[in-house]
Protein backbone atom coordinates (compact mmCIF):
# COMPACT_ATOMS: atom_id res chain seq x y z
CA UNK A 1 0.00 0.00 0.00
CA UNK A 2 1.46 3.27 -1.29
CA UNK A 3 2.11 5.11 2.23
CA UNK A 4 1.91 9.24 2.38
CA UNK A 5 2.61 10.54 5.99
CA UNK A 6 3.34 13.84 7.31
CA UNK A 7 5.15 15.57 10.39
CA UNK A 8 1.88 16.79 12.27
CA UNK A 9 -1.95 16.49 12.51
CA UNK A 10 -2.44 19.23 14.57
CA UNK A 11 -0.31 22.48 14.12
CA UNK A 12 -0.40 25.83 16.28
CA UNK A 13 2.26 28.83 15.75
CA UNK A 14 2.15 32.40 15.95
CA UNK A 15 1.90 35.04 13.70
CA UNK A 16 5.38 35.36 12.02
CA UNK A 17 7.17 32.67 13.01
CA UNK A 18 8.65 30.32 10.42
CA UNK A 19 7.12 26.55 9.95
CA UNK A 20 8.24 23.66 8.12
CA UNK A 21 5.28 21.32 7.14
CA UNK A 22 6.96 18.10 5.97
CA UNK A 23 5.92 14.98 3.53
CA UNK A 24 7.07 11.75 3.33
CA UNK A 25 6.59 8.84 0.86
CA UNK A 26 7.30 5.86 0.29
CA UNK A 27 6.46 4.19 -3.40
CA UNK A 28 9.24 6.05 -5.19
CA UNK A 29 6.47 8.61 -6.58
CA UNK A 30 7.88 11.49 -9.43
CA UNK A 31 5.15 13.84 -8.23
CA UNK A 32 4.49 15.53 -5.01
CA UNK A 33 2.14 18.32 -4.33
CA UNK A 34 1.16 20.36 -1.55
CA UNK A 35 -2.87 21.66 -1.25
CA UNK A 36 -4.47 23.81 1.06
CA UNK A 37 -8.22 23.11 2.08
CA UNK A 38 -10.54 25.72 2.99
CA UNK A 39 -14.27 25.09 3.87
CA UNK A 40 -16.87 26.39 0.39
CA UNK A 41 -13.25 26.30 -1.58
CA UNK A 42 -11.80 22.95 -2.15
CA UNK A 43 -8.59 21.91 -2.46
CA UNK A 44 -6.36 24.73 -4.16
CA UNK A 45 -3.01 23.86 -4.98
CA UNK A 46 -0.27 25.66 -3.83
CA UNK A 47 3.29 24.19 -4.71
CA UNK A 48 4.67 20.76 -7.00
CA UNK A 49 7.35 18.90 -7.56
CA UNK A 50 7.97 16.32 -10.70
CA UNK A 51 10.99 15.77 -9.75
CA UNK A 52 13.82 16.20 -6.83
CA UNK A 53 14.67 20.01 -6.53
CA UNK A 54 12.05 20.92 -9.21
CA UNK A 55 9.22 23.03 -8.26
CA UNK A 56 6.33 24.79 -9.69
CA UNK A 57 4.02 27.04 -8.70
CA UNK A 58 0.63 26.29 -7.94
CA UNK A 59 -2.63 28.18 -8.10
CA UNK A 60 -2.03 30.22 -4.75
CA UNK A 61 1.82 30.37 -3.78
CA UNK A 62 1.75 33.33 -2.35
CA UNK A 63 3.32 33.54 1.35
CA UNK A 64 5.08 29.87 0.44
CA UNK A 65 8.25 27.99 -0.23
CA UNK A 66 8.63 24.54 -0.48
CA UNK A 67 11.75 22.03 -1.00
CA UNK A 68 12.49 18.75 -2.50
CA UNK A 69 16.12 17.71 -1.60
CA UNK A 70 15.12 14.12 -1.76
CA UNK A 71 12.78 11.72 -4.00
CA UNK A 72 10.94 10.72 -0.87
CA UNK A 73 10.22 13.60 1.19
CA UNK A 74 8.49 17.30 -0.03
CA UNK A 75 7.95 20.02 2.57
CA UNK A 76 6.55 23.14 2.69
CA UNK A 77 7.68 26.16 4.54
CA UNK A 78 5.45 29.04 5.51
CA UNK A 79 8.28 31.86 6.06
CA UNK A 80 6.31 34.05 8.38
CA UNK A 81 2.92 32.63 9.13
CA UNK A 82 0.38 34.80 9.02
CA UNK A 83 -3.29 34.24 10.01
CA UNK A 84 -4.98 34.28 7.18
CA UNK A 85 -2.58 30.85 6.33
CA UNK A 86 -4.86 28.98 9.13
CA UNK A 87 -5.59 25.84 7.06
CA UNK A 88 -5.99 22.17 6.81
CA UNK A 89 -3.13 21.37 5.07
CA UNK A 90 -2.80 18.36 2.80
CA UNK A 91 0.24 16.44 0.93
CA UNK A 92 -0.15 13.96 -2.12
CA UNK A 93 2.70 12.01 -4.35
CA UNK A 94 1.36 10.33 -7.90
CA UNK A 95 3.10 8.84 -10.72
CA UNK A 96 4.50 10.89 -13.69
CA UNK A 97 2.79 8.30 -15.75
CA UNK A 98 0.27 5.80 -15.55
CA UNK A 99 -3.02 6.24 -13.53
CA UNK A 100 -2.51 9.80 -12.41
CA UNK A 101 -3.81 8.81 -9.28
CA UNK A 102 -2.92 11.01 -6.46
CA UNK A 103 -2.47 9.61 -2.73
CA UNK A 104 -3.12 11.71 -0.21
CA UNK A 105 -1.46 12.01 3.28
CA UNK A 106 -3.49 12.60 6.89
CA UNK A 107 -3.40 16.11 6.12
CA UNK A 108 -1.62 19.03 8.94
CA UNK A 109 -4.25 21.22 10.85
CA UNK A 110 -2.52 24.74 11.19
CA UNK A 111 -3.64 27.14 13.26
CA UNK A 112 -1.82 31.03 13.39
CA UNK A 113 -2.84 33.07 16.20
CA UNK B 1 -8.55 27.04 -17.67
CA UNK B 2 -10.39 23.85 -16.79
CA UNK B 3 -12.77 24.39 -13.64
CA UNK B 4 -15.21 21.81 -11.89
CA UNK B 5 -17.97 22.70 -10.13
CA UNK B 6 -20.13 20.84 -7.59
CA UNK B 7 -23.35 22.48 -6.98
CA UNK B 8 -24.23 20.78 -3.91
CA UNK B 9 -22.48 21.35 -0.55
CA UNK B 10 -24.43 19.08 1.22
CA UNK B 11 -26.66 15.84 0.56
CA UNK B 12 -28.29 13.92 2.86
CA UNK B 13 -29.47 9.78 1.92
CA UNK B 14 -31.28 7.33 4.00
CA UNK B 15 -28.86 3.80 4.63
CA UNK B 16 -29.81 1.79 2.21
CA UNK B 17 -30.71 3.86 -0.48
CA UNK B 18 -29.12 5.13 -3.59
CA UNK B 19 -27.91 9.31 -4.24
CA UNK B 20 -26.15 11.38 -6.96
CA UNK B 21 -23.62 13.52 -6.30
CA UNK B 22 -23.36 16.09 -9.05
CA UNK B 23 -20.24 17.90 -11.08
CA UNK B 24 -19.64 19.62 -14.17
CA UNK B 25 -16.19 20.75 -15.65
CA UNK B 26 -15.35 23.04 -18.01
CA UNK B 27 -12.71 22.78 -20.93
CA UNK B 28 -11.45 22.51 -24.74
CA UNK B 29 -10.02 19.13 -24.15
CA UNK B 30 -10.40 16.31 -25.65
CA UNK B 31 -8.59 13.52 -23.79
CA UNK B 32 -8.41 13.77 -19.50
CA UNK B 33 -8.89 12.25 -16.42
CA UNK B 34 -12.11 12.27 -14.21
CA UNK B 35 -12.17 11.23 -10.37
CA UNK B 36 -14.12 11.40 -7.56
CA UNK B 37 -12.23 11.15 -3.96
CA UNK B 38 -13.76 10.19 -0.58
CA UNK B 39 -13.03 12.06 2.06
CA UNK B 40 -14.24 10.59 5.49
CA UNK B 41 -14.08 12.63 9.08
CA UNK B 42 -10.63 12.93 10.44
CA UNK B 43 -9.72 10.57 7.72
CA UNK B 44 -7.19 10.31 4.72
CA UNK B 45 -8.39 11.31 0.98
CA UNK B 46 -8.74 8.29 -1.10
CA UNK B 47 -9.69 7.58 -4.81
CA UNK B 48 -13.10 6.45 -4.91
CA UNK B 49 -13.21 6.11 -8.75
CA UNK B 50 -11.71 7.31 -11.99
CA UNK B 51 -13.38 7.67 -15.86
CA UNK B 52 -11.08 7.88 -18.89
CA UNK B 53 -12.95 10.60 -21.29
CA UNK B 54 -11.54 8.77 -24.31
CA UNK B 55 -14.16 5.74 -23.11
CA UNK B 56 -17.66 5.93 -23.56
CA UNK B 57 -18.46 3.08 -21.41
CA UNK B 58 -19.41 4.56 -17.43
CA UNK B 59 -16.99 3.13 -14.72
CA UNK B 60 -18.24 1.29 -11.88
CA UNK B 61 -16.73 0.42 -8.53
CA UNK B 62 -19.04 -1.97 -6.62
CA UNK B 63 -21.65 0.07 -4.96
CA UNK B 64 -20.34 3.42 -7.14
CA UNK B 65 -20.68 4.36 -10.54
CA UNK B 66 -20.72 7.36 -12.51
CA UNK B 67 -22.53 8.70 -14.82
CA UNK B 68 -20.03 10.50 -17.72
CA UNK B 69 -22.02 12.75 -19.94
CA UNK B 70 -19.01 14.03 -21.96
CA UNK B 71 -21.04 16.05 -24.37
CA UNK B 72 -22.61 18.09 -21.23
CA UNK B 73 -19.32 17.57 -19.29
CA UNK B 74 -20.97 16.46 -16.57
CA UNK B 75 -19.67 13.63 -14.08
CA UNK B 76 -22.00 12.64 -11.44
CA UNK B 77 -21.07 10.06 -8.94
CA UNK B 78 -23.91 7.29 -8.05
CA UNK B 79 -23.89 5.40 -4.29
CA UNK B 80 -26.32 2.58 -4.21
CA UNK B 81 -26.91 0.98 -0.98
CA UNK B 82 -25.49 3.58 1.37
CA UNK B 83 -23.96 2.29 3.88
CA UNK B 84 -23.24 4.88 7.15
CA UNK B 85 -19.47 4.47 6.09
CA UNK B 86 -20.30 6.22 3.38
CA UNK B 87 -20.51 9.53 5.09
CA UNK B 88 -17.79 11.82 3.86
CA UNK B 89 -16.97 14.72 2.02
CA UNK B 90 -16.68 14.24 -1.84
CA UNK B 91 -14.87 15.78 -4.02
CA UNK B 92 -14.70 15.53 -8.31
CA UNK B 93 -11.33 16.17 -9.69
CA UNK B 94 -10.07 16.66 -13.53
CA UNK B 95 -6.77 16.00 -14.16
CA UNK B 96 -5.63 17.10 -18.11
CA UNK B 97 -3.64 14.82 -20.01
CA UNK B 98 -1.55 17.35 -21.52
CA UNK B 99 1.15 19.14 -19.39
CA UNK B 100 4.22 17.63 -17.74
CA UNK B 101 3.10 16.39 -14.12
CA UNK B 102 -0.02 14.89 -12.87
CA UNK B 103 -2.05 18.41 -11.81
CA UNK B 104 -5.39 18.10 -10.66
CA UNK B 105 -8.20 20.77 -9.83
CA UNK B 106 -10.71 19.86 -7.87
CA UNK B 107 -13.99 21.12 -7.44
CA UNK B 108 -15.72 22.62 -4.09
CA UNK B 109 -16.82 19.27 -2.25
CA UNK B 110 -19.98 17.84 -1.22
CA UNK B 111 -20.75 16.88 2.24
CA UNK B 112 -22.76 13.30 2.04
CA UNK B 113 -24.20 12.38 5.58
CA UNK B 114 -26.36 8.97 6.00
CA UNK B 115 -29.63 8.52 8.32
CA UNK B 116 -29.34 5.14 9.64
Amino acid sequence: DVKVTQSSRYLVKRTGEKVFLECVQDMDHENMFWYRQDPGLGLRLIYFSYDVKMKEKGDIPEGYSVSREKKERFSLILESASTNQTSMYLCASGRQFGSYEQYFGPGTRLTVT
Amino acid sequence: AQTVTQSQPEMSVQEAETVTLSCTYDTSESDYYLFWYKQPPSRQMILVIRQEAYKQQNATENRFSVNFQKAAKSFSLKISDSQLGDAAMYFCAYRTLGGATNKLIFGTGTLLAVQP
